[in-house]
């Protein structure tokens, strides 16, 4: 089974310029994810699709970054403009239809950006 | 407002002796309990749900144990090998949510 396929791996930018991440989900998960990941800390949630609503986007900072997921499968996250305190891991994950109830959340190998 | 603490400090042991991790938590009343294994450059792996009316879970070498009274979990990991050196994260969920720990570093030394 193949699992959640992210890109790009990595990018270095400079600040105020923008950004886009993309992410495929594990095959008929309906729960997409992207969280942010800063050095030394835990996962953050961005935000949460299920299938192509979102459940939950209050700790996206949405006057600079904005998601989407078409179709309910694929998914983007853009950052625009970046500033240097966005320098993180971004991972993306699913999960099968029920979210968080117990459920195992599937991670990326995650995407590592550098605002320069 | 919500807290997860996990040891800052890295774990360094010996192969082949019990790591034992721990988390503890304040302001929270998780439904259920999950620990996940990170390495280097890589995204979390999902090893363990325990829920809120369990004492303990085993799987294999790992055992996770929930006391919703001392508001802690802890995360063990018998017969260690250099390959369980990992950082290891937990995670708090219900609600619809699911809020992640820094993590604690392991190591282990042969």
């Amino acid at each position: 089974e193949a699992g959640v396929a992210q890109s790009p791996r990595y990018k270095i930018i400079e600040k105020r310029q923008s950004v886009a991440f993309w992410c495929n989900p594990i095959s008929g998960h309906a729960t997409l994810y992207w969280y942010q990941q800063i050095l030394g800390q835990g996962p953050k949630l961005l935000i949460q699709f299920q299938n192509n609503g979102v459940v939950d986007d209050s700790q996206l900072p949405k006057d600079r970054f904005s998601a989407e997921r078409l179709k309910g499968v694929d998914s983007t996250l853009k950052i625009q403009p970046a500033k240097l305190e966005d320098s993180a891991v971004y991972l993306c994950a699913s999960s099968p239809l029920g979210g968080y109830s117990g459920n195992t959340i599937y991670f990326g190998e995650g995407s590592w950006l550098t605002v320069v | 407002s919500q807290k997860i603490e996990q040891n800052s400090e890295a774990l360094n042991i010996q192969e082949g002796k019990t790591a034992t991790l721990t988390c503890n938590y304040t302001n929270y009343s998780p439904a259920y309990l999950q620990w996940y294994r990170q390495d280097p450059g890589r995204g979390p792996v999902f090893l363990l749900l325990i829920r809120e009316n369990e004492k303990e879970k085993r799987k294999e070498r790992l055992k996770v144990t929930f006391d919703t009274t001392l508001k802690q979990s802890l995360f063990h990991i018998t017969a260690s090998q250099p390959a369980d050196s990992a950082t290891y994260l937990c995670a708090l969920g219900g609600g619809n949510k699911l809020v992640f720990g820094a993590g604690t570093i392991l190591r282990v030394k042969s």
